[in-house]
């Protein structure tokens, strides 16, 4: 059971950069389960920041205010793929990367959105530079 | 939003003694919705505790948390050595972290 990301590098402000997951050894999605999966950031010598979510459907997104606008989450659940699309990229989105599988536990009664979660296995991560 | 302050910011202590590390936050988490987690250098963050005292899938019986409203705690007993690391707390409406407790070795 496991996440591994990858795609992570050095990027100058103002440009974009693709990051992905790859998920094995545990259902990635299937009818049952809408297995919410999210993007965790971490800044050098900082904490973390969660990002992003996206539903094991796809039908349910939801950003961080830091990102919107900018980042893309997607998943491909035919290859156990976990996506980020970042564009617009500044020096302040330089972090490492995480994916992680999220647990969901209460829901917004009047959205459906999930509005509680934790996170019970993540991937190894990957740098992101923003630099000139 | 929720803010989640943990203290002390580093705790050096000797293998076998016991650690203590607090989350305090700004207002009441319903539901006891904390988690903690542990990270090691250059590795991902590791689920130990969830609903506030519920230990995950492989965690030693060493780790406990507890707590409830706006004050939670999370006791390793009898330190090993490889539970020195930086530990988070992490409420779970619109997740936030905690700034982080490194555990150091005396």
């Amino acid at each position: 059971v496991q996440l591994e990301v990858f795609g992570g590098g050095l990027v100058k402000p103002g440009g974009s950069l693709r990051v992905s997951c790859a998920a094995s050894g545990f259902t990635f999605s299937d009818s049952f389960n809408d297995a919410f999966m999210s993007w965790i950031r971490q800044a050098p010598g900082k904490g973390l920041e969660w990002i992003s979510y996206i539903s094991g459907r796809g039908n349910k997104i939801h950003y961080a205010d830091s990102v919107k606008g900018r980042f893309t989450v997607s998943r491909d659940n035919a290859r156990n793929l976990l996506y980020l699309q970042m564009n617009s990229l500044t020096v302040d989105d330089t972090a490492i990367y995480y994916c992680a599988r999220q647990q969901v536990v209460g829901h917004d009664f009047w959205s459906g959105y999930p509005n509680a979660w934790y996170f019970d296995l993540w991937g190894r991560g990957t740098l992101v530079t923003v630099s000139s | 939003e929720i803010v989640l302050t943990q203290s002390p910011g580093t705790l050096s202590l000797s293998p076998g003694e016991r650690a203590t590390l607090s989350c305090r936050a700004s207002q009441s988490i319903t539901s006891n919705y904390l988690a903690w987690y542990q990270q090691k250098p250059g590795q991902a963050p590791r689920l130990l505790i969830f609903g506030a005292s519920s230990r995950a899938t492989g965690i030693p019986d060493r780790f406990t948390g507890s707590g409830s409203g706006t004050q939670f705690t999370l006791t390793i007993n009898r330190l090993e050595p490889e539970d020195f690391a930086v530990y988070y707390c992490q409420q779970y409406g619109s997740p936030t972290f905690g700034q982080g407790t490194k555990l150091d070795i005396k």
